[in-house]
C-alpha cells in the first residue's frame, strides 16, 4: 500500500539555521513521483517540487535543496539559512503512475516549521 | 483566471443547513480536485473530476456530499444538513493533465473556503 510519513510533527529553530525535513514513503509502483508543497499562515498550498522515480539527481534551489534517495525510501528537503519566511506547513506526497492509482496524490500529515527571529 | 479561485473565502452556517462551495480552476486545466483540511490535519481527499469522464467519488465521506462540474471550468462542492464535524478548510486545485509519464501532473491550489459549522 502507498504512504507517506512525515515523522517530525513541528520543528523550531531559529533563524538563519539550516533545517531539515524529513519524507519517507512506502509504494509498490517501480514509477512514482515525489512532491513538496508549502502551507503557509494564509492557507494556500503552494507547490515546491515534483521529482519522479527515475531521476535521483538532487535538486537544489536558491536556499532550497531535496535529497531523494531510492534505498531508503526518502525525499527530504532542507532548507539552508532559514527565514522567519519560512515558516509555514510543508507537506510531501506521492503520486503513483500505475493506471489503478488514479494517479491521486497521497499526503504526509505535514511538519510545521517555526522560524524564530 | 491566473490561479484557482474559490468562494467564499469565509463560510459560517448552522448545523442542518445546507452549504454550497465554488471553486474556479486555471483555466485549461482539466483536471479539477476537491480536499477537506481539518485544523491540524492533512489533506483529505474527496472527489476528482478529469474532462468528461466520470467523477472519482471514492473519498466522499457521506451522501451528505455531492459535488458537481460543468465541463472544464466551475465545480461546486455541496454539503447537505452540515454537521460540526464537517467544520474545516475545504480546498480545491487543478492541474494540466492528469497522469502519464509526461504529465503535467502537479496540482494548483486555491487559497480554499473555511467552513464553520455552528
Amino acid at each position: 500500500a502507498q504512504k507517506v510519513t512525515q515523522a517530525q510533527t513541528e520543528i523550531s529553530v531559529v533563524e538563519k539555521e539550516d533545517v531539515t525535513l524529513d519524507c519517507v514513503y512506502e509504494t509498490r509502483d517501480t514509477t512514482y513521483y515525489l512532491f513538496w508543497y508549502k502551507q503557509p499562515p494564509s492557507g494556500e498550498l503552494v507547490f515546491l517540487i515534483r521529482r519522479n522515480s527515475f531521476d535521483e539527481q538532487n535538486e537544489i534551489s536558491g536556499r532550497y535543496s531535496w535529497n531523494f534517495q531510492k534505498s531508503t525510501s526518502s525525499f527530504n528537503f532542507t532548507i539552508t539559512a532559514s527565514q522567519v519566511v519560512d515558516s509555514a506547513v510543508y507537506f510531501c506526497a506521492l503520486s503513483e503512475a500505475s493506471l489503478d492509482s488514479n494517479y491521486q496524490l497521497i499526503w504526509g500529515a505535514g511538519t510545521k516549521l517555526i522560524i524564530k527571529p | 483566471g491566473a490561479g484557482v479561485s474559490q468562494s467564499p473565502s469565509n463560510k459560517v452556517t448552522e448545523k442542518g443547513k445546507d452549504v454550497e462551495l465554488r471553486c474556479d480552476p486555471i483555466s485549461g486545466h482539466t483536471a479539477l480536485y476537491w480536499y477537506r483540511q481539518r485544523l491540524g490535519q492533512g489533506l483529505e481527499f474527496l472527489i476528482y473530476f478529469q474532462g468528461n469522464s466520470a467523477p472519482d467519488k471514492s473519498g466522499l465521506p457521506s451522501d451528505r456530499f455531492s459535488a458537481e462540474r460543468t465541463g472544464e471550468s466551475v465545480s461546486t462542492l455541496t454539503i447537505q444538513r452540515t454537521q460540526q464535524e464537517d467544520s474545516a478548510v475545504y480546498l480545491c486545485a487543478s492541474s494540466l493533465v492528469r497522469g502519464g509519464a509526461l504529465a503535467k501532473n502537479i496540482q494548483y491550489f486555491g487559497a480554499g473556503t473555511r467552513l464553520s459549522v455552528l
